[in-house]
């Protein structure tokens, strides 16, 4: 079974710190994103990766970036945190591009919270 | 623009009452839908998806290109069902899906 593990269930920071999100996968998966989910707004596409060291701007990328420098590990970042990205952020997995649209494997999910 | 419509944030039905999911979506090209389930404190799962063509947990949706639609149905709903569900549009040879906006659906006993 797919497991995808995200480093933090809650997360308290404040505005204008820099914040990582964590992210692993264990089945070798080549595409790895990254959303944000809001009550009312669902899931929005923040970024995603196809492999490593490639990335690929979502719906909603401004004041994130990503890093992947390992095929397992996909990190968020917020550069300068803002009170309007508390969320819940959603970490994700599929195994290929090729082919037919892959099921997407998610994490718990981590809370952010910024004050 | 590819786009996913779920008109109902809420749905609520008694024990052993049919459901209808409503999904809308939009898309020039050939679609490939599929619907989520996140149950309270659980994370989101994969419910079905319209090419495997299957019924899981007695839920079934059919594609239909004409309405461009993905409805998801169960025709007696049970109380473990209360969750939020929601539709995704994929492309051949994409790799991000597009999400809706989810329908909690609460199944009173």
């Amino acid at each position: 079974d797919v497991k995808v593990t995200q480093s933090s269930r809650y997360l308290v920071k404040r505005t204008g710190e820099k914040v990582f999100l964590e992210c692993v996968q264990d089945m070798d998966h080549e595409n790895m994103f990254w959303y944000r989910q809001d009550p009312g707004l669902g899931l929005r596409l923040i970024y995603f990766s196809y492999d490593v060291k490639m990335k690929e701007k979502g719906d909603i990328p401004e004041g994130y970036s990503v890093s992947r420098e390992k095929k397992e590990r996909f990190s968020l970042i917020l550069e300068s945190a803002s009170t309007n990205q508390t969320s819940m952020y959603l970490c994700a997995s599929s195994l290929t591009r090729r082919g037919p649209n892959q099921p997407q494997h998610f994490g718990d999910g981590t809370r952010l919270s910024i004050l | 623009a590819q786009r996913v419509t779920q008109p109902e944030k809420l749905l609520s039905v008694f024990k052993g009452a049919p459901v209808e999911l409503k999904c809308n979506y939009s898309y020039s090209g050939s679609p490939e839908l599929f619907w989520y389930v996140q149950y309270s404190r659980q994370r989101l799962q994969l419910l079905l998806r319209h090419i495997s063509r299957e019924s899981i947990k007695g839920f079934t949706a059919d594609l239909n290109k004409g309405e461009t639609s993905f409805h998801l149905k169960k025709p007696f709903a049970q109380e473990e069902d209360s969750a939020m569900y929601y539709c995704a549009l994929g492309s051949l040879g994409a790799d991000k899906l597009i999400f809706g906006t989810g329908t909690r659906l609460q199944v009173f006993p």
